[in-house]
C-alpha cells in the first residue's frame, strides 16, 4: 500500500466519544486526503491537506476535524462521535494536487455504537 | 458541481470474454478522469488516467479505457477478462482548476471461470 499506514486498523467506540484516526506516509508526498467509503456513495472526500499545517474542507467534513503538524503525519478527529460516522476511512496520498494518482492506505473501520 | 455516474451496480462476465465497465461524468470544464480498483479488505489501486491526448488509455493488468468527449464518457475495458479481475472498480473525475477528486459509486464486476 504504498508506504502508507493507518492506525488503529479497527475501531469500536461509543456515540459522543472523540476519536482520532492516524494516517503516516514513508513518501514524502506534500498531498494528504481523508475519504470515507460507504455503500453506494464510492468515496467521499472528507478533509485533505496540501503542506504541513496547510488543510481544507472536502464534500463531507461537518463532524471531523484534522491537523498536520509534520509531513509525514495526517490525523483525523471525530470530536464526538456519532452513528452516521461509522464507516470505513482511508488516507491517501499524491506526490501533487489531484492531477496526479492518489495512492491509498488499507483502510481503519469505525464502528459507532 | 463536477459528479461521476456508474450506472451498473454489478457486471458479470465469463473468463476470457471482454469485460466493460461503464462510467460517464459531468464536469464544467475539460476532465481529468480516474480508473481504480478495490480488492476486498484493501485500499484502492490505481489503474490508469486520462489527462490529455489520445483518448484511448492503457493502464494496468491489461485495462484501458476510452475517452468520449461528446459522450461524457470514460469507459473501462479489457479484451479478456480473469477471474483475478473480480474487484469493485471506481471511476472519478476531476475539473482542471479544482482540486477535489469525485468518485462514483463503484461497480463490483464478477468473473466467473
Amino acid at each position: 500500500d504504498a508506504g502508507i499506514t493507518q492506525s488503529p486498523r479497527h475501531k469500536v467506540t461509543e456515540t459522543g466519544t472523540p476519536v482520532t484516526l492516524r494516517c503516516h506516509q514513508t513518501e514524502n508526498h506534500r498531498y494528504m486526503y481523508w475519504y470515507r467509503q460507504d455503500p453506494g456513495h464510492g468515496l467521499r472526500l472528507i478533509h485533505y491537506s496540501y503542506g504541513v499545517k496547510d488543510t481544507d474542507k472536502g464534500e463531507v467534513s461537518d463532524g471531523y476535524s484534522v491537523s498536520r503538524s509534520k509531513t509525514e503525519d495526517f490525523l483525523l478527529t471525530l470530536e464526538s462521535a456519532t452513528s452516521s460516522q461509522t464507516s470505513v476511512y482511508f488516507c491517501a496520498i499524491s506526490a501533487r494536487d489531484t492531477i496526479y494518482e492518489q495512492y491509498f492506505g488499507p483502510g481503519t473501520r469505525l464502528t459507532v455504537t | 458541481a463536477q459528479s461521476v455516474a456508474q450506472p451498473e451496480d454489478q457486471v458479470n462476465v465469463a473468463e476470457g470474454n471482454p469485460l466493460t465497465v461503464k462510467c460517464t461524468y459531468s464536469v464544467s470544464g475539460n476532465p481529468y478522469l480516474f480508473w481504480y480498483v478495490q480488492y476486498p479488505n484493501r485500499g484502492l489501486q490505481f489503474l490508469l488516467k486520462y489527462i490529455t491526448g489520445d483518448n484511448l488509455v492503457k493502464g494496468s493488468y491489461g485495462f484501458e479505457a476510452e475517452f468520449n468527449k461528446s459522450q461524457t464518457s470514460f469507459h473501462l475495458k479489457k479484451p479478456s477478462a480473469l477471474v483475478s479481475d473480480s474487484a469493485l472498480y471506481f471511476c472519478a473525475v476531476r475539473d482542471i482548476g479544482g482540486n477535489m477528486l469525485t468518485f462514483g459509486g463503484g461497480t463490483r464486476l464478477m468473473v466467473k471461470p
